[in-house]
């Protein structure tokens, strides 16, 4: 089965603390896709990141940050120095190798308060 | 990337009632999708689209309740039918322009009374 779980259903935490929001999968492929997307309040869906299962180097992109483990098939996703805007849902998803199909987890919830 | 706009972006419905939502992007693309985003709920694949083809329907939804054209390679349309409560969501499309990457539209919010 192929299988997303985003257990942290809503964080909370006050402007420029750093924040992880964790990600495990599930899926026999060996070869696959994984995707971070940001929803914020206003709906849409914003690519942030793709990851191949080769490439397990961990990526930095300002203050985003992700770590790829595939001995704990998870890939986390850190913001540091959070701020007011990075409030939104975070959504986790797999794609398995030549399929087009998108498998979601159930969002994470960030809110940042000033 | 690509720049993908849908209409309307949210409508207000009758029980019973059908609302078709478009979905326009900026660049021809082979494959296109339409999600399914239930209140506070993770989003769940409709269908894809692509284009000369009849849409592929995943397990839960059939083609009466969420017809889909794709005339060509910009556009397509999803067609809510004799719709219900229940079909209160966003709906979302999105393309692949062969990156193996899913962009988003905006999404169309649709409140069924």
């Amino acid at each position: 089965a192929q299988k997303v779980t985003q257990a942290q259903t809503e964080i909370s935490v006050v402007e420029k603390e750093d924040v992880t929001l964790d990600c495990v999968y599930e899926t026999r492929d060996t070869t696959y896709y994984l995707f971070w997307y940001k929803q914020p309040p206003s709906g849409e869906l914003v690519f942030l990141i793709r990851r191949n299962s080769f490439d397990e180097q961990n990526e930095i992109s300002g203050r985003y940050s992700w770590n790829f483990q595939k001995s704990t098939s998870s890939f986390n996703f850190t913001i540091t120095a959070s701020q007011v805007v990075d409030s939104a849902v975070y959504f986790c998803a797999l794609s398995p190798y030549n399929t087009d199909k998108l498998i979601f987890g159930t969002g994470t919830r960030l809110q940042v308060f000033p | 990337s690509a720049v993908i706009s849908q209409k309307p972006s949210r409508d207000i419905c009758q029980r019973g009632t059908s609302l078709t939502i478009q979905c326009q992007v900026d660049s021809q693309v082979t494959m296109m999708f339409w999600y399914r985003q239930q209140p506070g709920q993770s989003l769940t694949l409709i269908a894809t689209a692509n284009q000369g083809s009849e849409a592929t329907y995943e397990s839960g939804f059939v083609i009466d309740k969420f017809p889909i054209s794709r005339p060509n390679l910009t556009f397509s349309t999803l067609t809510v039918s004799n719709m219900s409560p229940e079909d209160s969501s966003i709906y979302l499309c999105s393309v692949d322009r062969n990156e193996e990457t899913q962009y988003f539209g905006p999404g169309t919010r649709l409140l069924v009374l």
